[in-house]
């Protein structure tokens, strides 16, 4: 049973223009979002995350939204460049309950932004 | 310089033997965890620890053994390795408050024939 979903394996996008990534998750316990970039032969890098008390955060050229009622979020890189080119994962957690400060993610989504 | 580091960064072993990956970090957060990432899975929580002396299983911990006699070291091992545990292993930190993120090395790549 699948919390964390990243319906779409790989997404190509052309330099300059927006990358959406999208992300949606069915435990309505999560209340803490993250999105994590990923280049080959090396770790997960934070780069965003969002408490369920917002529904928007923004830092520099990424955007992430979070939609409750569809349990749904998504990430926004405007503009796209050739260095964004990674594997981006989505993860969440509940700050209550078993299992709390555990991360669940999502299989991860391909982004290559072509020059 | 701070950060978490794992080691070796690559091990080709026989099933069977015995393994040990490394993980020591130099932020003196109180969770540590461990994940295997495999093609099509994404990520998955093996162990966790949330302080010196104090660890959990995660989603899939079958196989594996961990410690945590210091707060900087959280060491994963495979008693008796097999072919279903290659994979690329992952050891992350994070402080303790709720909302923080976690903070991951660069990967321990192992290969068990």
């Amino acid at each position: 049973d699948q919390q964390v979903k990243q319906n779409s394996p790989s997404l190509s996008v052309q330099e300059g223009r927006i990358s959406i990534l999208n992300c949606d998750y069915t435990n309505s316990m999560f209340d803490y979002f993250l999105w994590y970039k990923k280049y080959p032969a090396e770790g997960p890098t934070f780069l965003i995350s969002i408490s369920s008390i917002k529904d928007k955060n923004e830092d520099g050229r990424f955007t992430v939204f979070l939609n409750k009622s569809a349990k749904h979020l998504s990430l926004h890189i405007v503009p796209s460049q050739p260095g964004d080119s990674a594997v981006y994962f989505c993860a969440a957690s509940a700050s209550s309950g078993a299992g709390s400060y555990q991360l669940t993610f999502g299989k991860g989504t391909k982004l290559s932004v072509i020059p | 310089d701070a950060g978490i580091t794992q080691s070796p960064r690559y091990k080709i072993t026989e099933t069977g033997r015995q393994v040990t990956l490394m993980c020591h970090q130099t932020w003196s957060h109180s969770y540590m965890f461990w994940y295997r990432q495999d093609l099509g899975h994404g990520l998955r929580l093996i162990y966790y620890s949330a302080a010196a002396d104090i660890t959990d299983k995660g989603e899939v911990p079958d196989g594996y053994v961990v410690s945590r006699s210091k707060t900087e070291n959280f060491p994963l091992t495979l008693e008796s390795a097999t072919r279903s545990q290659t994979s690329v292993y992952f050891c992350a930190s994070s402080e303790s408050s709720s909302h923080q993120p976690q903070h991951f090395g660069d990967g321990t790549r192992l290969s068990i024939l």
